[in-house]
Order: C-alpha cells, then structure tokens, then sequence
C-alpha cells in the first residue's frame, strides 16, 4: 500500500491567491482527517470526514478555508485568499472502518508571502 | 477540553544513554494513546499505540507506558543512538470511537555521538 499520499509536497505562493491541497487517503479506509502543524500551536484538526460526508469542521480557522471529499479516494484543502498567517504544514491522515489508529501523509508546507 | 504537555520540550543526550520522555493530559477518560516521531521537513511516524487495556507497548529499544489514572505516559528509549534525533509527538485518543485526536508540541531529542 502506498500509504496516504499528498499533493504538492511544497507550496509557495503571494497573499491573495488561491491554494489547493489534495489527499488520496489509504484504500479501504473510510475515515479523512485534515490537520495543520504550526511552531506556535502544534497540530490541530482542521475537519474530519467520515464515509465522505464532513462530520466535525470545528476546527476550520475562517470561512477562506474550505475542505471537499467528493469520492472515497480524493479529498481537497482550499483556501481563498491565502495569508501569511496560514503558512504551514498541513497534514492528511485516514482510518479504516472500525479502527482507531489514523495513519498520517507526508504533509505539504505552504508558504505564503 | 483535552490537553496534552511534554516536557521538556527539547533534550539532548550523549549516544548510548537511556532516556525517558514524559508526555501528560488533563482528561483522564482517554481511549488509546500514540506516539509518533517526527524527522525535520517530513511527516508522522508511527511507533507505538496503547490501547485504554494495555498498561504498554514495546517495539524494539522502545517502550512506552500508560497511566490513565494520573494521566501520564512515558516513552523509554534504550541505548540512544544518533539516529534516534527527531522530535517525539505524544498524542491522545478521545472515547471508545472517537476521532479525537489531541497532540502534545512534541520533545525535540538530539543524540551526540
């Protein structure tokens, strides 16, 4: 299994523009979760879907971020207009059916000048 | 809300010296709980999982305990070899099911050799 895999790795892009992060969880699993890693306040969830229907987006900072799992392999982080401030490292992770442990990708580092 | 806290939030030790890292919570009432590593500009490694029955898990020169009733846990690192320099995420589950995921801001360990 190739694990949960993250598209792009990088990210650099100007204030104001539009971001998109992409995930393709594990196959099987049923459960996404988006989450956000920064120095200040460590990983947080940022939305949680389960059987492609969003479940808890609590975590979603602002309404310029906005998250979309329209098949059970893709799931997609926009944000419109990007800040500074939301430079960094934004996680995916996936869980089976009836499991616990969530398995993480590599991440994408965004940066926002 | 659930808290996590590891400390201290960065150790540095001599090759060959044993070491503990220290992870607590403030909910006691937690279903399992994981500790990952975390390699600089990569993303989140598995180590062990311990489940609410378990008092701990052991894989290789690693062991990791679990107290719920004085909400601590500890990773015990054997032996440390450079190779072990990373930072140590120590993260909770929420109730039997749930996707709650809380994470501690790690301890960033660097072994000298």
């Amino acid at each position: 299994d190739a694990g949960v895999i993250q598209s792009p790795r990088h990210e650099v892009t100007e204030m104001g523009q539009e971001v998109t992060l992409r995930c393709k969880p594990i196959s099987g699993h049923n459960s996404l979760f988006w989450y956000r890693q920064t120095m200040m306040r460590g990983l947080e969830l940022l939305i949680y879907f389960n059987n492609n229907v969003p479940i808890d987006d609590s975590g979603m900072p602002e309404d310029r971020f906005s998250a979309k799992m329209p098949n059970a392999s893709f799931s997609t982080l926009k944000i419109q207009p990007s800040e500074p401030r939301d430079s960094a490292v934004y996680f995916c992770a996936s869980r089976g059916q009836g499991a616990v442990e969530q398995y993480f990708g590599p991440g994408t580092r965004l940066t926002v000048t | 809300k659930q808290e996590v806290t590891q400390i201290p939030a960065a150790l540095s030790v001599p090759e060959g010296e044993n070491l503990v890292l220290n992870c607590s919570f403030t909910d006691s009432a937690i279903y399992n709980l994981q500790w990952f590593r975390q390699d600089p500009g990569k993303g989140l490694t598995s180590l062990l999982l311990i489940q609410s029955s378990q008092r701990e898990q052991t894989s290789g020169r690693l062991n990791a305990s679990l107290d719920k009733s004085s909400g601590r846990s500890t990773l015990y690192i054997a032996a440390s070899q450079p190779g072990d320099s990373a930072t140590y995420l120590c993260a909770v589950y929420g109730g039997a099911g749930s996707y709650q995921l809380t994470f501690g801001k790690g301890t960033k360990l660097s072994v000298i050799p």
